[in-house]
């Protein structure tokens, strides 16, 4: 299995625009999660999935932030419109269940300007 | 909301020594999982504890978990440079949700 894999691993944009990070999660694995690491607020969980289904979404910081499940291959986080406090290393995780472990994507760097 | 603390910030080595990280939460966990992130990578999961003042070990690595179910600690014997990276700490609580910790920076002087 080719792990969670996440697009792009990079991003840079200007202020304003819509920034849209992807995620595939490892076949099998029921829970998606969306984290968020930052120097002064480290992992932050923004929001989860379990069974393509949006179960807690409290930490997603404002209105900007949305996340989709379509199918359980595929996730997004868009921001719209993006403002430079999102620069951040957005992490996509997934897990077979409640009580194991996560694998983590290796990441997008958000870079807004 | 819950929260889980972490202690020390950052810890410098010198290779041989031993080195370790605390963890604290304020409720009561129904398990604790710990990561490692190398600088400029991803978080690794390492460990799961589930049963109070249940100890496991991974070669130099030594996992404790508190009789209260709510402090955890990592130990590791006789560093190397390729132990260098943060170490996470991440309780699950009755919610289900995974909170982490802010880590411990390891580095690891030859």
């Amino acid at each position: 299995d080719a792990g969670v894999i996440q697009s792009p691993r990079h991003e840079v944009t200007e202020m304003g625009q819509e920034v849209t990070l992807r995620c595939k999660p490892i076949s099998g694995h029921d829970y998606l999660f969306w984290y968020r690491q930052t120097m002064m607020r480290g992992l932050e969980l923004l929001i989860y999935f379990n069974n393509n289904v949006p179960i807690d979404d409290s930490g997603m910081p404002e209105d900007r932030f949305s996340a989709k499940m379509p199918n359980a291959s595929f996730s997004t986080l868009k921001i719209q419109p993006s403002e430079p406090r999102d620069s951040a290393v957005y992490f996509c995780a997934s897990s077979p269940g409640v009580n194991y472990g996560y694998t983590f994507g290796s990441g997008t760097r958000l870079t807004v300007v | 909301g819950q929260q889980v603390m972490q202690i020390p910030q950052y810890q410098h080595v010198q290779e041989g020594e031993d080195f370790t990280t605390y963890c604290n939460s304020s409720t009561t966990l129904s398990n604790i999982q710990w990561y490692k992130q190398r600088p400029g990578g991803h978080p690794v999961f390492l460990i799961q504890l589930v049963k109070s003042g249940e100890v496991k070990k991974q070669k130099r690595l030594t996992f404790q978990f508190g009789e209260a179910k709510k402090n955890s600690s990592l130990h590791i014997t006789a560093t190397q440079t390729t132990d260098v990276g943060t170490y996470f700490c991440a309780g699950v609580g009755s919610n289900y949700k995974l909170t982490f910790g802010k880590g411990t920076l390891l580095t690891v002087n030859p």
